[in-house]
């Protein structure tokens, strides 16, 4: 079965620019998180989503926004890019509305602010 | 005080030796803790899940989890190279929000 795919994979911004980037989750699973990852900060939660709606958030600017669709498909959009955006923006998927259920992890879209 | 305390390391153990990861949290109502591997320029997968006291054993990986104590760890034998990466403690909050460590980087020396 295939595997939680993000995309794109690596891209290259400058700062004031805006990015989106897409998740498509493990086929049945409604339930779709995002992270930021650096090197200083660690792995943080950005939001979830199950079924379309926003279940919880976490403690980024307004200029992080997500949704997710109904085929549970989910996208993120960072607008007026700094240079601290710059990161691993990694998306899991699970099948249980529990968020005690595994994570199952993409790739990742390394993003690169100039 | 953070909500979930991992020492950041690196730890560093020889080939064959127990490697020992602990994590202490804050949230007394946590209800399922995790740990996650991930491999430098990987994402994280899951090793362990752990929701009751005492000990889980999966292969080469113990998972002991004190409530009373508040702290969860990971053992590790027979430790390989291959397990040299970073190990994520992970946990459900009361809230059911995941609160995430910043991670144990292990090093196994051949």
């Amino acid at each position: 079965k295939a595997g939680v795919t993000q995309t794109p994979r690596y891209l290259i911004k400058t700062r004031g620019q805006q990015v989106t980037l897409s998740c498509s989750p493990i086929s049945g699973h409604r339930s779709v998180s995002w992270y930021q990852q650096t090197p200083g900060q660690g792995l943080q939660f950005l939001f979830e989503y199950f079924s379309e709606t926003q279940r919880n958030k976490g403690n980024f600017p307004g200029r992080f926004s997500g949704r997710q669709f109904s085929n549970s498909r989910s996208e993120m959009n960072v607008s007026t890019l700094e240079l601290g955006d710059s990161a691993l923006y990694l998306c899991a998927s699970s099948f249980s509305r529990d968020v005690g259920g595994e994570l199952f992890f993409g790739e990742g879209s390394r993003l690169t602010v100039l | 005080q953070k909500e979930v305390e991992q020492n950041s390391g690196p730890l560093s153990v020889p080939e064959g030796a127990i490697a020992s990861l602990n994590c202490t949290y804050s949230d007394r109502g946590s209800q399922s803790f995790f740990w996650y591997r991930q491999y430098s320029g990987k994402s994280p997968e899951l090793i362990m899940s752990i929701y009751s006291n005492g000990d889980k054993e999966d292969g080469r990986f113990t998972a002991q989890l004190n409530k009373a104590s508040q702290y969860v760890s990971l053992l590790i034998r027979d430790s390989q190279p291959s397990d040299s990466a970073t190990y994520l403690c992970i946990l459900s909050g009361n809230t059911g929000k995941l609160i995430f460590g910043q991670g144990t980087t292990l090093q196994v020396k051949p």
